[in-house]
C-alpha cells in the first residue's frame, strides 16, 4: 500500500485567485492521478501526472486551468487557477498500487470552497 | 465514458445486513472494486473482485458479481454504526470509472 499526504486539507478561496495543492507519497510510484469529487457526484479524473513530461488531461480539463507538476516519483502538485464558485470541490490525489489487483490509493483530499 | 450507477442512499438498523448495488456497462472490466469514504477522508479500498469470479467473501463483506447482468453488489453483515459512510463501486477497464456513491446510514 501507499501512504499519501495532501496539503491543504481544506481552504476557502476568493474568486479569481489560484491555489496549489500538494501531494506527497511515501514511496516511488509511476502513476499519479488527480481527481475531482463534486458534491453528490462521482469522481472525475482530471489528469494523469507524468514524471518528466507534461500531464495528460482528460476531456474537459485543460492545462491553463489545472497546471500540474511532477518533479519526481514521490511528489506532485495541482493548481486550480482563476477560481470560480464552480471549482468548489474536493480534489483527490491518487496512485496506482503495485499489486496485480492494481487498485488506486487515495489521499485524504483537499476540500476547496470558492466564494 | 462508462456508466457506473448506484442508488444514492441506504438506511439500515444496526445489526441488520446492508446490500449496496451497482451496475456497470463495460464487460471488458478486469477488476471491480468497492471503496469506502468516511466524512472528511479520502477513499479507502474495501475489497475487489476479479471479473472471472462470482463471489468473494471477506469477513463481514460479501461481493457478488453477475457478469451477464453487469451487476455488482456489496453485502455488509451485522452492520455497525462505524459502517456509516459513502460506498463507491468502480470498474477498471483502460482507466477507472466510479459510481456516484451510496450513502449508508446506520441507525442505532
Amino acid at each position: 500500500s501507499a501512504v499519501i499526504s495532501q496539503k491543504p486539507s481544506r481552504d476557502i478561496c476568493q474568486r479569481g485567485t489560484s491555489l496549489t495543492i500538494q501531494c506527497q507519497v511515501d514511496s516511488q510510484v509511476t502513476m499519479m492521478f488527480w481527481y475531482r469529487q463534486q458534491p453528490g457526484q462521482s469522481l472525475t479524473l482530471i489528469a494523469t501526472a507524468n514524471q518528466g513530461s507534461e500531464a495528460t488531461y482528460e476531456s474537459g480539463f485543460v492545462i491553463d486551468k489545472f497546471p500540474i507538476s511532477r518533479p519526481n516519483l514521490t511528489f506532485s502538485t495541482l493548481t486550480v487557477s482563476n477560481m470560480s464558485p464552480e471549482d468548489s470541490s474536493i480534489y483527490l490525489c491518487s496512485v496506482l498500487g503495485l499489486e496485480n489487483t492494481g487498485e488506486l490509493f487515495f489521499g485524504e483530499g483537499s476540500r476547496l470552497t470558492v466564494l | 465514458g462508462e456508466d457506473v450507477e448506484q442508488s444514492l442512499f441506504l438506511s439500515v438498523r444496526e445489526g441488520d445486513s446492508s446490500v449496496i448495488n451497482c451496475t456497470y456497462t463495460d464487460s471488458s472490466s478486469t477488476y471491480l472494486y468497492w471503496y469506502k469514504q468516511e466524512p472528511g477522508a479520502g477513499l479507502q479500498l474495501l475489497t475487489y473482485i476479479f471479473s472471472n469470479m462470482d463471489m468473494k467473501q471477506d469477513q463481514r463483506l460479501t461481493v457478488l458479481l453477475n457478469k451477464k447482468d453487469k451487476h455488482l453488489s456489496l453485502r455488509i453483515a451485522d452492520t455497525q454504526t462505524g459502517d456509516s459512510a459513502i460506498y463507491f463501486c468502480a470498474e477498471r477497464w483502460n482507466k477507472f470509472y466510479f459510481g456516484s456513491g451510496t450513502k449508508l446510514n446506520v441507525k442505532p
